[in-house]
């Protein structure tokens, strides 16, 4: 079936440090593909988006590009905040049409003063 | 606001006592999904609905049950709780296939 893998944790960063969580999906043709960001005690809460190819999501810094030729979507972000500290997972349908979504096991990233 | 609302947000109960926990999203959402999270696993997928009176299983549907007889609602029901159940569950909807989905803040369950 259908894997999300992304790079385990958890990350410890100083403030103003530069981001990458590495996450590479298995499903075939073009899925979607999304970042969720899940802050303490809370839900999980889209971060960005991309719906095909060499698309660049991005919001609030962070930037991922979906490259179809090596099934990745890093996220990336050039200057960390204490704010940014949270759990992060990559996330992709199977398909078009596809109305299962599958999880990486997600990234816990702190952020130190 | 455009949200999904779970209930109960924490629960602790014992082993066999059937339980429901509700969710509804006031989005006009087509899609609605329950998934558990464990530490070192992620999220799974219990079951998912399409629209309503169409469900079916996820990745990890023993001893759940749901149901849709409504748009707005899609309650998660534990016929016979037991400890390996004990986790932290997101109810979540969309407007349909390959779309961003939009969660609850989660219920915690716990069951002795």
């Amino acid at each position: 079936g259908n894997s999300v893998t992304q790079m385990e944790g958890p990350v410890t960063l100083s403030e103003e440090a530069f981001l990458t969580i590495n996450c590479t999906y298995t499903a075939t043709g073009y899925p979607s593909l999304f970042w969720y960001v899940q802050y303490p005690g809370e839900g999980l809460q889209l971060l960005l988006k991309a719906t095909k190819a060499d698309d660049k999501g991005s919001n609030k810094g962070f930037e991922a590009t979906y490259r179809k030729e090596t099934t990745s979507f890093h996220l990336e972000k050039g200057s960390v905040q204490v704010s940014d500290s949270a759990v992060y997972f990559c996330a992709q349908y199977s398909g078009a049409g596809s109305y299962q979504l599958t999880f990486g096991k997600g990234t816990k990233l702190s952020v130190i003063p | 606001e455009a949200q999904v609302t779970q209930n109960p947000r924490y629960l602790i109960t014992v082993t066999g006592k059937k339980l429901t926990v509700t969710c509804s999203q006031n989005m006009n959402h087509e899609y609605m999904s329950w998934y558990r999270q464990d530490p070192g696993l992620g999220l799974r997928q219990i079951y998912y609905s399409m629209n309503v009176e169409v469900t079916d299983k996820g990745d990890v549907p023993e001893g759940y049950k749901v149901s849709r007889k409504e748009k707005r609602n899609f309650p998660l029901i534990l016929e016979s709780p037991s400890p390996n159940q004990t986790s932290l569950y997101f109810c979540a909807s969309s407007f349909g296939a390959n779309q961003p989905q939009h969660f609850g803040d989660g219920t915690r369950l716990s069951i002795l």
